[in-house]
Protein backbone atom coordinates (compact mmCIF):
# COMPACT_ATOMS: atom_id res chain seq x y z
CA UNK A 1 0.00 0.00 0.00
CA UNK A 2 1.13 3.43 -0.56
CA UNK A 3 2.78 6.06 2.54
CA UNK A 4 1.91 8.78 3.76
CA UNK A 5 4.41 11.22 5.28
CA UNK A 6 2.80 13.99 7.74
CA UNK A 7 4.56 16.40 9.28
CA UNK A 8 5.35 18.06 11.84
CA UNK A 9 5.23 14.67 13.81
CA UNK A 10 5.00 16.93 16.95
CA UNK A 11 4.80 20.33 17.87
CA UNK A 12 3.77 22.66 21.07
CA UNK A 13 2.24 26.47 19.93
CA UNK A 14 1.47 29.35 21.58
CA UNK A 15 -2.57 29.81 21.58
CA UNK A 16 -3.36 32.74 19.18
CA UNK A 17 -1.30 31.33 16.41
CA UNK A 18 -1.41 28.90 13.67
CA UNK A 19 0.34 25.71 12.30
CA UNK A 20 0.31 24.02 9.15
CA UNK A 21 0.51 20.11 8.97
CA UNK A 22 1.56 18.50 5.25
CA UNK A 23 0.87 15.52 4.01
CA UNK A 24 2.92 13.63 0.79
CA UNK A 25 1.77 10.70 -0.53
CA UNK A 26 4.18 8.29 -2.15
CA UNK A 27 2.10 7.89 -5.29
CA UNK A 28 -1.45 9.48 -6.58
CA UNK A 29 -4.86 8.86 -4.29
CA UNK A 30 -8.28 9.30 -5.40
CA UNK A 31 -9.81 10.70 -2.09
CA UNK A 32 -7.69 12.39 1.04
CA UNK A 33 -9.14 13.29 4.28
CA UNK A 34 -8.12 15.10 8.02
CA UNK A 35 -9.06 13.32 11.02
CA UNK A 36 -8.71 15.08 14.59
CA UNK A 37 -7.81 12.52 17.43
CA UNK A 38 -8.76 14.44 20.79
CA UNK A 39 -7.01 12.86 23.61
CA UNK A 40 -8.89 9.17 24.77
CA UNK A 41 -11.71 9.64 21.64
CA UNK A 42 -11.71 8.04 18.40
CA UNK A 43 -11.09 9.62 15.13
CA UNK A 44 -13.74 12.35 14.23
CA UNK A 45 -13.65 13.47 10.27
CA UNK A 46 -12.76 17.14 10.20
CA UNK A 47 -12.98 17.55 5.79
CA UNK A 48 -12.50 15.86 2.90
CA UNK A 49 -9.59 17.31 0.43
CA UNK A 50 -10.66 17.57 -3.03
CA UNK A 51 -7.94 18.09 -5.39
CA UNK A 52 -8.12 21.88 -6.88
CA UNK A 53 -11.16 22.48 -5.05
CA UNK A 54 -12.52 24.01 -2.07
CA UNK A 55 -12.42 20.97 0.85
CA UNK A 56 -15.98 19.28 2.33
CA UNK A 57 -16.16 19.89 5.74
CA UNK A 58 -17.69 17.95 8.28
CA UNK A 59 -20.70 19.62 10.81
CA UNK A 60 -18.64 21.76 13.42
CA UNK A 61 -15.81 22.41 11.35
CA UNK A 62 -15.30 25.68 9.99
CA UNK A 63 -13.08 26.96 6.44
CA UNK A 64 -11.83 29.51 8.85
CA UNK A 65 -11.05 28.11 11.76
CA UNK A 66 -9.36 24.48 10.04
CA UNK A 67 -8.56 25.99 5.71
CA UNK A 68 -7.22 23.09 3.81
CA UNK A 69 -5.33 22.96 0.35
CA UNK A 70 -4.89 20.16 -2.04
CA UNK A 71 -3.14 21.72 -5.38
CA UNK A 72 -2.44 18.00 -7.04
CA UNK A 73 -3.39 14.28 -6.16
CA UNK A 74 -0.41 14.17 -4.10
CA UNK A 75 -0.19 16.60 -1.82
CA UNK A 76 -2.28 18.16 1.21
CA UNK A 77 -1.84 20.52 3.60
CA UNK A 78 -4.45 21.54 6.72
CA UNK A 79 -4.06 24.83 8.78
CA UNK A 80 -4.72 24.98 12.39
CA UNK A 81 -6.06 28.90 13.15
CA UNK A 82 -5.84 30.81 15.75
CA UNK A 83 -5.20 28.09 18.01
CA UNK A 84 -6.62 27.15 21.86
CA UNK A 85 -5.70 24.69 24.05
CA UNK A 86 -8.99 22.64 22.88
CA UNK A 87 -7.08 22.46 19.76
CA UNK A 88 -4.55 20.05 21.57
CA UNK A 89 -5.37 16.72 19.29
CA UNK A 90 -3.53 14.36 16.87
CA UNK A 91 -4.25 15.10 13.20
CA UNK A 92 -4.48 12.39 11.03
CA UNK A 93 -4.30 12.41 7.06
CA UNK A 94 -5.61 9.86 5.11
CA UNK A 95 -5.28 8.75 1.69
CA UNK A 96 -7.58 6.37 -0.44
CA UNK A 97 -7.14 5.20 -3.85
CA UNK A 98 -10.77 4.15 -4.46
CA UNK A 99 -10.84 1.14 -3.69
CA UNK A 100 -11.99 1.99 -0.01
CA UNK A 101 -8.94 0.85 1.98
CA UNK A 102 -8.03 3.87 3.58
CA UNK A 103 -4.33 4.62 4.90
CA UNK A 104 -3.28 7.07 7.69
CA UNK A 105 0.24 9.14 7.93
CA UNK A 106 1.76 8.42 11.33
CA UNK A 107 -0.31 11.71 12.56
CA UNK A 108 0.67 15.16 14.01
CA UNK A 109 0.58 15.47 17.53
CA UNK A 110 0.06 19.03 18.70
CA UNK A 111 -0.28 20.76 22.34
CA UNK A 112 -1.17 24.34 22.83
CA UNK A 113 -0.17 26.30 25.68
CA UNK B 1 -25.10 9.45 9.03
CA UNK B 2 -24.18 6.34 10.11
CA UNK B 3 -23.98 5.16 13.75
CA UNK B 4 -20.88 2.67 14.57
CA UNK B 5 -20.76 1.29 18.37
CA UNK B 6 -18.09 -1.12 19.25
CA UNK B 7 -17.99 -3.30 22.50
CA UNK B 8 -16.48 -4.06 24.56
CA UNK B 9 -15.18 -0.67 25.57
CA UNK B 10 -12.17 -1.72 27.40
CA UNK B 11 -10.71 -5.44 27.57
CA UNK B 12 -7.59 -6.98 29.76
CA UNK B 13 -6.89 -10.25 28.28
CA UNK B 14 -3.72 -12.52 29.88
CA UNK B 15 -1.29 -13.41 27.68
CA UNK B 16 -2.50 -16.47 25.40
CA UNK B 17 -6.10 -15.74 26.09
CA UNK B 18 -8.53 -15.40 22.94
CA UNK B 19 -10.90 -12.61 22.33
CA UNK B 20 -13.98 -11.46 20.33
CA UNK B 21 -14.10 -7.76 19.39
CA UNK B 22 -17.79 -6.57 17.90
CA UNK B 23 -18.57 -3.83 15.79
CA UNK B 24 -22.50 -3.02 14.63
CA UNK B 25 -23.69 -0.36 12.07
CA UNK B 26 -26.53 1.71 11.64
CA UNK B 27 -26.92 1.22 7.95
CA UNK B 28 -26.05 -0.80 5.13
CA UNK B 29 -21.81 -0.12 4.45
CA UNK B 30 -20.46 -0.99 1.62
CA UNK B 31 -16.76 -0.31 3.31
CA UNK B 32 -15.48 -1.61 6.56
CA UNK B 33 -12.16 -1.70 7.87
CA UNK B 34 -10.52 -2.66 11.27
CA UNK B 35 -7.70 -0.72 12.63
CA UNK B 36 -5.06 -1.63 15.65
CA UNK B 37 -3.78 1.64 16.99
CA UNK B 38 -0.59 1.42 18.47
CA UNK B 39 0.61 2.81 22.22
CA UNK B 40 2.42 4.89 20.11
CA UNK B 41 -0.74 6.62 18.03
CA UNK B 42 0.05 4.70 14.58
CA UNK B 43 -3.33 3.06 12.74
CA UNK B 44 -2.65 0.02 11.47
CA UNK B 45 -4.70 -1.52 8.79
CA UNK B 46 -5.67 -4.69 9.54
CA UNK B 47 -8.44 -5.83 7.41
CA UNK B 48 -10.87 -4.49 4.54
CA UNK B 49 -13.52 -6.43 4.77
CA UNK B 50 -17.21 -5.19 4.17
CA UNK B 51 -18.38 -8.71 3.73
CA UNK B 52 -17.19 -12.29 4.47
CA UNK B 53 -14.73 -13.18 6.27
CA UNK B 54 -10.53 -13.04 6.33
CA UNK B 55 -7.77 -13.85 8.12
CA UNK B 56 -3.94 -12.85 8.94
CA UNK B 57 -1.98 -15.22 11.11
CA UNK B 58 -3.65 -14.98 14.60
CA UNK B 59 -6.32 -12.05 13.72
CA UNK B 60 -9.43 -13.26 11.63
CA UNK B 61 -12.58 -11.07 11.08
CA UNK B 62 -16.19 -11.58 9.65
CA UNK B 63 -18.48 -9.23 8.68
CA UNK B 64 -22.46 -10.32 8.10
CA UNK B 65 -23.63 -6.69 6.13
CA UNK B 66 -27.28 -7.89 6.53
CA UNK B 67 -27.32 -7.99 10.04
CA UNK B 68 -24.76 -4.88 10.16
CA UNK B 69 -22.28 -6.46 12.38
CA UNK B 70 -18.97 -7.19 12.32
CA UNK B 71 -16.90 -9.35 14.35
CA UNK B 72 -12.93 -9.05 14.99
CA UNK B 73 -11.10 -12.57 16.34
CA UNK B 74 -7.70 -12.07 17.98
CA UNK B 75 -5.92 -15.64 18.95
CA UNK B 76 -3.34 -16.74 21.40
CA UNK B 77 -2.97 -12.83 22.33
CA UNK B 78 0.45 -11.43 23.01
CA UNK B 79 1.32 -8.23 24.64
CA UNK B 80 2.09 -6.30 21.55
CA UNK B 81 -1.70 -6.96 20.77
CA UNK B 82 -2.28 -4.13 23.06
CA UNK B 83 -3.71 -0.82 21.79
CA UNK B 84 -7.03 0.60 19.96
CA UNK B 85 -8.94 -1.11 17.54
CA UNK B 86 -11.11 0.66 16.07
CA UNK B 87 -14.14 -0.39 13.09
CA UNK B 88 -14.91 2.75 10.54
CA UNK B 89 -17.02 1.93 8.06
CA UNK B 90 -18.28 3.87 4.61
CA UNK B 91 -21.64 3.93 2.53
CA UNK B 92 -19.52 3.42 -0.33
CA UNK B 93 -16.09 2.59 -1.23
CA UNK B 94 -15.16 5.60 -2.41
CA UNK B 95 -16.64 7.75 0.65
CA UNK B 96 -15.19 9.02 3.69
CA UNK B 97 -15.53 6.45 6.56
CA UNK B 98 -16.47 6.72 10.15
CA UNK B 99 -14.89 5.49 13.19
CA UNK B 100 -16.37 3.53 15.81
CA UNK B 101 -15.61 4.66 19.87
CA UNK B 102 -13.25 2.21 19.91
CA UNK B 103 -12.28 -1.13 21.78
CA UNK B 104 -9.35 -0.97 24.13
CA UNK B 105 -7.05 -3.76 24.82
CA UNK B 106 -4.65 -4.28 27.03
CA UNK B 107 -2.69 -7.86 27.05
CA UNK B 108 -0.47 -8.80 29.91
CA UNK B 109 1.87 -11.15 30.69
Amino acid sequence: SAVISQKPSRDICQRGTSLTIQCQVDSQVTMMFWYRQQPGQSLTLIATANQGSEATYESGFVIDKFPISRPNLTFSTLTVSNMSPEDSSIYLCSGDRGRGEAFFGQGTRLTVV
Amino acid sequence: GIQVEQSPPDLILQEGANSTLRCNFSDSVNNLQWFHQNPWGQLINLFYIPSGTKQNGRLSATTVATERYSLLYISSSQTTDSGVYFCAVGKTSYDKVIFGPGTSLSVIP
